[in-house]
């Protein structure tokens, strides 16, 4: 069974710092892996996806994520933290023959000015 | 494009009551998505619609959950009747054939009294 799991409840960072959100999965063969954004109130917003190639993915607001086959980990991570990126993270995956999400229970993240 | 619209946003009803929500996904994706989002959770798919056939409702408690895609375009899930448990938020997603990451709507915050 697919499993995803992220460690910390919440990150705290102060704005300007990098920051890392992390996550670790469980899927048999090859995994599809996402990370999405969710502001209060509002749906997910896609950030970036791997399926194929480059373990180091670039997606949008400057974050990228980096695959780690042999840790089974998908980290989240910005060189330099915003106020503005303040939000709930969420970590997913699929497995290769079905697009079928499992997610997290995702991670807040909290950039002090 | 326009995104998934959702509605309503928010709705409070008491226990035993039905409810329904509506979803109109982005013109042209044949995949349909429900999820339930639990605070405190990451969302988890109740039933994903292929055009108007579903792939897969294994996790829908189909005892007092029902959902529909007659058109294969917009679609209902309705909760009848409603038990305090399913207090979350409702999130419908679409995607496209051949895309590979799912388009989120704002979703429906449900409220039992």
């Amino acid at each position: 069974a697919q499993s995803v799991a992220q460690p910390e409840d919440q990150v705290n960072v102060a704005e300007g710092n990098p920051l890392t959100v992390k996550c670790t999965y469980s899927v048999s063969g090859n995994p599809y892996l996402f990370w999405y954004v969710q502001y209060p109130n509002r749906g997910l917003q896609f950030l970036l996806k791997y399926i194929t190639g480059d373990n180091l993915v670039k997606g949008s607001y400057g974050f990228e994520a980096e695959f780690n086959k042999s840790q089974t980990s998908f980290h989240l991570k910005k060189p330099s933290a915003l106020v503005s990126d303040s939000a709930l993270y969420f970590c997913a995956v699929s497995a290769l023959s079905t697009d079928k999400l499992i997610f997290g229970t995702g991670t807040r993240l909290q950039v002090f000015p | 494009e326009a995104g998934v619209a959702q509605s309503p946003r928010y709705k409070i009803i008491e226990k035993r009551q039905s409810v329904a929500f509506w979803c109109n996904p982005i013109s042209g994706h044949a995949t349909l998505y429900w999820y339930q989002q639990i605070l405190g959770q990451g969302p988890k798919l109740l039933i994903q619609f292929q055009n108007n056939g579903v792939v897969d409702d294994s996790q829908l408690p189909k005892d007092r959950f029902s959902a529909e895609r007659l058109k294969g375009v917009d679609s209902t899930l309705k909760i009848q009747p409603a038990k305090l448990e399913d207090s979350a938020v409702y999130l419908c997603a679409s995607s496209s054939a051949g895309t590979e990451f799912q388009h989120f709507g704002d979703g429906t915050r449900l409220s039992i009294l």
